[in-house]
């Protein structure tokens, strides 16, 4: 169980285009969907938190004018890149997680990643 | 502020070789401490939950214990495949206006390799 599943794994395009990258969770229902950015041997950038049904919360020095996240439904998460740019191409990842209480935390669930190339 | 520390950063070890990850927290309020294991080019994949100090999870050749303070994962006999990036990430609860929100805090994560 708690399966993510991201589209695409890999997206190389030319410099100006807008890049989407899908996050779905396959079999349970998402309250909460995360956007990280990897850059090589680094750990996991948190970019974005974004609940079912309102805005995405993002984090300190993200632009979200450039990183455009869409949660539209339980299971579907969107990031769009905007006008990217070849300083825009790295490793993006999501994940998502079932409700959150106040007692224990759940665990995120991460899909595959989509590696942004801009040429 | 929530500190979550990983060593060591690399680990070599020979097949067969147990050994211990460990996981070191400063946060106000641990709601969950979670271990997963990243492949190269891959997301991490989820491995273990632990709530509260003395709790242990074991999958195949990996156990998680969980004190006050630290998280160790050990790991018995690894083999080869074993060889990945393991990242440890504590959850806690922010209280804000609108109630709060449960918060992450990853690792940088302990490069595993197993070698032949």
């Amino acid at each position: 169980g708690a399966v993510v599943s991201q589209h695409p794994s890999r997206v190389i395009c030319k410099s100006g285009t807008s890049v989407k990258i899908e996050c779905r969770s396959l079999d349970f229902q998402a309250t909460t969907m995360f956007w990280y950015r990897q850059f090589p041997k680094q750990s996991l950038m948190l970019m974005a938190t974004s609940n079912e049904g309102s805005k995405a919360t993002y984090e300190q020095g993200v632009e979200k004018d450039k990183f455009l996240i869409n949660h539209a439904s339980l299971t579907l998460s969107t990031l769009t890149v905007t006008s990217a740019h070849p300083e825009d191409s790295s490793f993006y990842i999501c994940s998502a997680r079932r409700g959150q209480g106040n007692r224990e935390s759940q665990p995120q669930h991460f899909g595959d990643g989509t590696r942004l190339s801009i040429l | 502020e929530d500190q979550v520390t990983q060593s060591p950063e690399a680990l070599r070890l020979q097949e067969g070789e147990s050994s211990s990850l460990n996981c070191s927290y400063t946060v106000s309020g641990l709601r969950g401490l979670f271990w997963y294991r990243q492949d190269p080019g891959k997301g991490p994949e989820f491995l273990f939950t632990l709530y509260s100090a003395g709790e242990e999870k074991e999958k195949e050749r990996l156990k998680a214990t969980l004190t006050k303070k630290e998280s160790f994962l050990h790991i018995t006999a690894p083999k080869p495949e074993d060889s990945a990036t393991y990242l440890c990430a504590v959850g806690t609860w922010e209280s804000s206006v609108s109630g709060g929100y449960q918060k992450v805090t990853f690792g940088t994560g302990t490069k595993l390799q197993v070698i032949p």
